[in-house]
């Protein structure tokens, strides 16, 4: 099973609201990713998760808070965000790289929209 | 120069065809190569991961790497109008966390 399931799929929400991504894998795999990706544009990385630690986080602003609450899900944080920050939000989950196998396995995605 | 470079397309092929699909990278260190299929406002697809030199067939695909020349590249035989997708190259380092992804390629199957 290769699946990575993402809450909601859809989200609209207002630059005072707070509100949640949620990502969660059965692959039993140890790292975990968050995407942003505009439209016609390639998937840009945000957060890496390696055994529930926070491994990368490519200079994203503090709006955006992730969360590895245990190896199977990961969160996402969201409060205060700017109309800019609407796109599609992808999870993603692969075994840690030095384990020889570095695939990314993508879940559908949560398609943000802020007002 | 970009790191991961793909022709943005379109690529338009009539169905029945062999649509081939290209990508170079700049990184000499990179050991994992893997093509992804997007539709419009879908999440990308896995189609295929290719480590060493030479092909790699599945089905109607065929992934092609070429580590001296730095390229990598997809075949996909007897195409279908539901190929028609962006395809996105993506290159990574073994033992690292960052994939980086090519702008992808529009391909477009005519029935």
């Amino acid at each position: 099973d290769t699946e990575v399931t993402q809450t909601p799929k859809h989200l609209v929400m207002g630059m005072t609201n707070k509100k949640s991504l949620k990502c969660e894998q059965h692959m039993g795999h140890r790292a975990m990713y968050w995407y942003k990706q505009k439209a016609k544009k390639p998937p840009e990385l945000m957060f890496v998760y390696s055994y529930e630690k926070l491994s990368i986080n490519e200079s994203v602003p503090s709006r955006f808070s992730p969360e590895c609450p245990n190896s199977s899900l990961l969160n996402l944080h969201l409060h205060a965000l700017q109309p800019e920050d609407s796109a599609l939000y992808l999870c993603a989950s692969s075994q840690v790289p030095d384990s020889g196998t570095d695939t990314q396995y993508f879940g559908p995605g949560t398609r943000l929209t802020v007002l | 120069q970009k790191e991961v470079e793909q022709n943005s397309g379109p690529l338009s092929v009539p169905e029945g065809a062999i649509a081939s699909l290209n990508c170079t990278y700049s990184d000499r260190g990179s050991q994992s190569f893997f093509w992804y299929r997007q539709y419009s406002g879908k999440s990308p697809e896995l189609i295929m991961s290719i480590y060493s030199n030479g092909d790699k067939e599945d089905g109607r695909f065929t992934a092609q790497l070429n580590k001296a020349s730095q390229y990598v590249s997809l075949l996909i035989r007897d195409s279908q109008p539901s190929d028609s997708a962006t395809y996105l190259c993506a290159v990574s380092r073994t033992g690292g966390f960052k994939t980086i992804f090519g702008a992808g390629t529009r391909l477009f199957v005519k029935a």
